[in-house]
């Protein structure tokens, strides 16, 4: 069964610190990964998502994530955080197709940052 | 314009009742989901529609009832509510295929005391 793991449960950091939140998958086919972020109170919004190619994608609001197959990884980072990415962040695979999309989620590490 | 709204936001009901959480998509997605997020916000998915049509059923309690009365609506029914069924619920919609990104409601914090 696929399933995901997100390794940081709670990370703490300063404004301008540099940010990489791990995330590794088990699933031995082709995946498609995402990153969603929930804000305090929201619902989950995209950041990112890999298909294919380029194995380094970037996201809105500064966010870029890093996939590596021989490592199952999908690693998020960000170089300089604001006070405004305080939110929970998950790591999502999808590797269903057609009709049976399905994502599975991370536990979701909780992300501070101190103005 | 919301993509994915569902009603109400909060639910605070006693324990032994049955309550409806609704959810409507105005994206024209074939696909819509119900997933869970407990305390600790681990979200879990329970169940999926396309065209109507139940999909996925991830083991859950047949105290809960999905109705999709069309692509664009998927409801959620909960017959004899326990304590354990506190969580948010979230609604969210998808083209069909594994590339498609979820689109996500707000969430229906559901209470059971």
């Amino acid at each position: 069964a696929q399933s995901v793991s997100q390794h940081n449960h709670h990370v703490i950091l300063s404004e301008a610190a540099s940010l990489e939140l791990g995330c590794n998958y088990s699933y031995g086919g082709t995946v498609n990964l995402f990153w969603y972020v929930q804000y305090p109170g929201q619902h989950l919004q995209l950041l990112l998502k890999y298909f294919s190619g380029d194995p380094l994608v970037k996201g809105i609001k500064g966010f870029e994530a890093e996939f590596i197959k021989s490592k199952f990884s999908f690693n998020l980072r960000k170089p300089s955080v604001q006070w405004s990415d305080t939110a929970e962040y998950f790591c999502a695979v999808n590797a269903g197709g057609g009709a049976t999309n399905k994502l599975i989620f991370g536990t979701g590490t909780l992300l501070a940052v101190q103005p | 314009d919301t993509a994915v709204s569902q009603t109400p936001k909060y639910l605070v009901t006693q324990m032994g009742n049955d309550k409806s959480i609704k959810c409507e998509q105005n994206l024209g997605h074939d696909t819509m989901y119900w997933y869970k997020q407990d305390s600790k916000k681990f979200l879990k998915i329970m169940f999926s529609y396309n065209n109507k049509e139940l999909i996925i059923n991830e083991t859950v309690p047949n105290r809960f009832s999905p109705k999709s009365p069309d692509k664009a609506h998927l409801n959620l029914h909960i017959n004899s509510l326990e304590l354990g069924d506190s969580a948010v619920y979230f609604c969210a919609s998808s083209p069909t295929g594994g590339r498609a990104e979820a689109f996500f409601g707000q969430g229906t914090r559901l209470t059971v005391v």
